[in-house]
Formats: structure tokens, sequence, C-alpha cells
């Protein structure tokens, strides 16, 4: 199956500043790079993904950037907000084993302060 | 249109009891997943449904643990016997037609407490 490792595991930026988590895998035929959002007392929300055929995806002030040479991507928020305070997972989708089901990362507690 | 729904919202329960966790996925959505999360374990796969097809069982952790899905839309997650260690929340995603590429949402979750 695939193995996942998420650093850092907290990360504290004052309001404005950039964050950066970086999510490494195993899979090389994975093929499928979500991040997910997981406020205190609800579900993992998708903020964004990308997928092989690309290496950087943007979306306001996420990006989400892929390098499958070396098996990791990574998780870009630009002018953090109170509000992006959360969890954040990767969940990279590996082929072998089955490519349903998501593989989490150990989650990057991210606290946005002001 | 409505996300996933599930309930109960929290159940707290003793040691030995059996337990029943429900999911209601979006409509339409053919796969159905369920995951728990445990502090310091994260996030684990637990099992898979897609259609009318055998269910992906392999992330059970053990035979206490089993998991219907009626009808291609509601599911129903039991817990035999339950013990400390299955104290969780226990999430229930869905997404359209279950290929590998395909956004999964999540559901609120059922916060387990076994005492």
């Amino acid at each position: 199956g695939e193995n996942v490792e998420q650093h850092p595991s907290t990360l504290s930026v004052q309001e404005g500043d950039s964050a950066v988590i970086k999510c490494t895998y195993s899979d090389s035929a994975s093929n499928y790079f979500p991040w997910y959002k997981q406020e205190l007392g609800k579900g993992p929300q998708l903020i964004i993904d990308i997928r092989s055929n690309v290496g950087e995806k943007k979306d306001q002030r996420i990006a989400v950037t892929l390098n499958k040479t070396a098996k990791h991507f990574s998780l870009h928020i630009t002018e953090t907000q109170p509000e992006d305070s959360a969890v954040y997972f990767c969940a990279p989708r590996g082929v072998t084993g089955g490519g349903n089901k998501l593989t989490f990362g150990t989650g990057t507690q991210l606290k946005v302060e002001l | 249109g409505a996300g996933v729904s599930q309930s109960p919202s929290n159940k707290v329960t003793e040691k030995g009891k059996d337990v029943e966790l429900r999911c209601d996925p979006i409509s339409g959505h053919t796969a159905l997943y369920w995951y728990r999360q445990s502090l310091g374990q994260g996030l684990e796969f637990l099992i898979y449904f897609q259609g009318n097809s055998a269910p992906d069982k392999s992330g059970l952790p053990s035979d206490r643990f089993s998991a219907e899905r009626t009808g291609g839309s509601v599911s129903t997650l039991t817990i035999q016997r339950t013990q400390q260690e299955d104290s969780a929340v226990y999430l229930c995603a869905s997404s359209l037609n279950g290929g590998s590429q395909e956004t999964q949402y999540f559901g609120p979750g059922t916060r387990l407490l076994v005492l």
C-alpha cells in the first residue's frame, strides 16, 4: 500500500504570511493528489487537487505543486487568514492495492495568529 | 443539494455493547466509503462500496466490524462487542462513480466513545 508522510505536523504563522505543507508518498504509480482541510468538529473537505499530468495548480490563495520524480507534492497558502486555521491532510491516490481508498497523511495543524 | 449526512453525531456506549452508525450519501453517488479517525492514528480506511460489486473490506480491523449498504444508498457500520480502543470518529464519504481521481465528499462524522 501507499506510505504517506506529511511535514510539518504543526505550523504557526502570522496572519498575511505564507504557509507550505509537504507530502511525500511511496507509490510511483499514484496519479491523483488531493489536499483536504478539516475544521474542528467537521469532516475533511477537499480544497484543491492535482492530477499527474500537471505540475502546478492554483486557486486564489491556494496552490499545489507536484514533483513526481521525487514523489512529493506541496500545499501553498498565501496571505494566510485566521479562517485558514485547521488541520490539513494530503491523501495521494495510489494505484497498487486498489486505487479507490484514500491513504491520508498524518495531518498538519495550521494556526494563523493575529 | 444536501451533502453526506451521518447519524448519530455522537454516541456513548458501554464496553461490550453493539453500536450501529448510519451514513446517507449524496444522492446519485454510487460509491461509499467508511474511514476511522483516531487520536494519534490519523484517518484510516475501513470499507468501500461501489454499486453492486462486492465491497472492499480490506481496512476493517477485526471481525467485530461489519457494514452493509442497502439499495445502493444508505449504509450502516456495525461494531459488535465494542472495546475502548474503538473510540474514534467514524467518517463516511461518497463519490459519484468510485473513480480513482474522483473527489470524495465527507460527512461530519459520528463521534463514538466506549466507556
